[in-house]
């Protein structure tokens, strides 16, 4: 069964500085990945998605993530935090065979002025 | 953009009463979902709907759950006996297809809580 392990459940910056949000998943075949973000009171936004193309994958609001399989791994990074970015990320995996999105636990973002 | 739609954004019931939660998935869209996310604990999957069936369904989703696509638009989760346990923010999604890389599409949720 596949499975995801968002390692910090919460995780504040400074507004300009970098964000790093980890991610361990576990799957028997070809994962496909994904980052979602829910702001306040507001419904679930992709973020990015990664499906067997390219390892780093760019997705909106300035933000990335490297497929690493070798480290099971899928962190989401972005290079200057914005207040804007303050919500929770959930890391979220599927694979062939089982399609059903399987989340993580969410990561908090909280940003400093 | 196109957006999945949910009604209403919270709602309160009494324990053993019946509720309906609403949701009208993006037109072009075939795959639709309900997953719910207790306080404190992570995002569940609880159905999965396709041409008018269910294709998929989790444990949770025992003989006191439906869904029903009653026409063209709408998609609903209804709980015929609500337990305090079902307490939950639910999410209704939906997809262009049911690939492992298609991504769903999330409304804004429904918070339902049961007193």
């Amino acid at each position: 069964a596949q499975s995801v392990t968002q390692l910090d459940s919460h995780v504040s910056v400074s507004e300009g500085t970098p964000v790093l949000l980890r991610c361990n998943y576990s799957s028997s075949y070809s994962p496909s990945l994904f980052w979602y973000v829910q702001h306040p009171n507001k419904g679930l936004q992709l973020l990015l998605k990664y499906t067997s193309a390219a390892t780093l994958v760019k997705g909106i609001n300035g933000f990335e993530a490297e497929f690493k399989k070798s480290e099971t791994s899928f962190h989401l990074t972005k290079p200057s935090a914005h207040m804007s970015d303050a919500a929770e990320y959930f890391c979220v995996v599927s694979d062939k065979v089982d399609y059903k999105l399987s989340f993580g636990a969410g990561t908090t973002v909280t940003v400093r002025a | 953009e196109p957006e999945v739609t949910q009604t209403p954004s919270h709602q309160v019931t009494q324990m053993g009463q019946e509720v309906i939660l609403r949701c009208v998935p993006i037109s072009n869209h075939l795959y639709f979902y309900w997953y719910r996310q207790i306080l404190g604990q992570k995002v569940e999957f609880l159905v999965s709907f396709y041409n008018n069936e269910i294709s998929e369904k989790s444990e949770i989703f025992d003989d006191q759950f439906s869904v029903e696509r009653p026409d063209g638009s709408n998609f609903t989760l209804k709980i015929r006996s609500t337990k305090l346990e079902d307490s939950a923010m639910y999410f209704c999604a939906s997809s262009e297809d049911s690939g492992v890389g298609s991504p769903l599409h999330f409304g804004n949720g429904t918070r339902l809580t049961v007193t």
